[in-house]
């Protein structure tokens, strides 16, 4: 496609309940991150790959979130035992660019954990 | 660990005004960038800045880099209706990754 594509674009869940959210990057790009934001708020760092490699995982909020790029394009955010606070929009974004020059955001996943 | 902050956090302006949202860093940055998101929608890159100093402009956007490479500056000229939306600067210090601003929400009023 032309651009991010992620999906489900909304998912509700039950408290307890595992998900995965997809990301498909813009092909061909390096880069690829998660950031979660919260209504009202800017987006917050989750992880960062490198082709399939996840060079940076500082953001990840608990060891109940865990994600994968295995082949270096699509890639998966699975949170386990999702709690209220996960609430957010997950969004991921891809670059051509190792840096992660003008990254181009995918519409997110909009997750309500209930 | 580092810290962006931006201001104001909501501006009301009449079509036709000008605005200034700021962006400022607890450390300095290498790079900085802008983005902006539509009511509903994603953020949508807007342009990086790299250099002490630095000016860029793309129409009606006037985008600045501090001398001190801690803060920025967007400026837009004679707002109109589709500059709706939030914007957000993103900074990064050296190697790490980009940490984002809380943003400022612009309402545009005809």
């Amino acid at each position: 496609g032309a651009g991010v594509s992620q999906s489900p674009r909304y998912k509700v869940a039950k408290r307890g309940q595992d998900v995965a959210l997809r990301c498909d990057p813009i092909s061909g790009h390096v880069s690829l991150f998660w950031y979660q934001q919260a209504l009202g708020q800017g987006p917050e760092f989750l992880t960062y790959f490198q082709n399939e490699a996840q060079l940076d995982k500082s953001g990840l909020p608990s060891d109940r979130f865990f994600a994968e790029r295995p082949e270096g394009s699509v890639s998966t955010l699975k949170i386990q035992r999702t709690q209220q606070e996960d609430s957010a929009v997950y969004l991921c974004a891809s670059s051509p660019s190792p840096g992660g020059w003008g990254a181009f955001f995918g519409q997110g996943t909009r997750l309500t954990v209930v | 660990g580092q810290q962006v902050m931006q201001i104001p956090q909501y501006q009301h302006v009449q079509e036709g005004e000008d605005f200034t949202t700021y962006c400022n860093s607890s450390t300095t940055l290498s790079n900085i960038q802008w983005y902006k998101q539509r009511p509903g929608g994603h953020p949508v890159f807007l342009i990086q800045l790299v250099k002490s100093g630095e000016v860029k402009k793309q129409k009606r956007l006037t985008f600045q880099f501090g001398e001190a490479k801690k803060n920025s500056s967007l400026h837009i000229t004679a707002t109109q209706t589709t500059d709706v939306g939030t914007y957000f600067c993103a900074g990064r210090n050296y190697g790490q990754n980009f940490v984002f601003g809380p943003g400022t929400r612009l309402s545009v009023l005809p």
